[in-house]
């Protein structure tokens, strides 16, 4: 069983609609979880970061972790063509050399 | 604040002809650094990371070598190429106590032909 798991399937949304993202881990030492975005042939770049469980809100973005069932999501609320990206989870704990586990990425098309 | 510049952006080497990538940190001192490699499909493979000058440690046996001549500085190389190296490199870094995420620079698009 891989670490973190991310269904890498291409998801379409039209613009307006709400879009979710999740990731599942087997790792429960995990603390730190990650949300990073990419856009073609740019570098990932951190979205968000939540520590342990609970929910997180940026604007229009909210991450959820549950530790419990080693499950995070990410929400995109009112989503816009310019969220058109690859979305990747990725998280860490304190041991391990401050090495981030990643999902495999989930690309977003957001339609006008 | 902090910086980093990877480059070239894009590169076309034949087989067999060495590689040098180069990465650089600005704005900080004793950064933890990475070299990854993203395929289509595959996530974020990470290569190396380095905690210090010269101290490299390889996550994946394969023909390509890391190292870390200065504290800000990354260079990924291979003698020669394979066609299996192209792929989309990214170098990374991230401060040593911060346990929440990397820092990324934009990459640098590599075919092998």
């Amino acid at each position: 069983q891989k670490e973190v798991e991310q269904d890498p399937g291409p998801l379409s949304v039209p613009e307006g609609a709400i879009v979710s993202l999740n990731c599942t881990y087997s790792n429960s030492a995990f603390q730190y979880f990650m949300w990073y975005r990419q856009y073609s042939r740019k570098g990932p770049e951190l979205l968000m970061y939540t520590y342990s469980s609970g929910n997180k809100e940026d604007g229009r973005f909210t991450a959820q972790v549950d530790k419990s069932s080693k499950y995070i999501s990410l929400f995109i609320r009112d989503s816009q063509p310019s969220d058109s990206a690859t979305y990747l989870c990725a998280m860490s704990s304190t041991y391990g050399n401050n090495r981030l586990a990643f999902g495999k990425g989930n690309q977003v098309v957001v339609i006008p | 604040s902090q910086t980093i510049h990877q480059w070239p952006a894009t590169l076309v080497q034949p087989v067999g002809s060495p590689l040098s990538l180069e990465c650089t940190v600005e704005g900080t001192s004793n950064p933890n650094l990475y070299w990854y490699r993203q395929a289509a499909g595959r996530g974020l493979q990470l290569l190396f990371y380095s905690v210090g000058i010269g101290q490299i440690s390889s996550e994946v046996p394969q023909n390509l070598s890391a190292s870390r001549p200065q504290d800000r500085q990354f260079i990924l190389s291979s003698k020669k190429l394979l066609l299996s190296d192209s792929g989309f490199y990214l170098c990374a870094w991230s401060a040593p106590d911060r346990l929440y995420g990397y820092t990324f620079g934009s990459g640098t698009r590599l075919t092998v032909v």
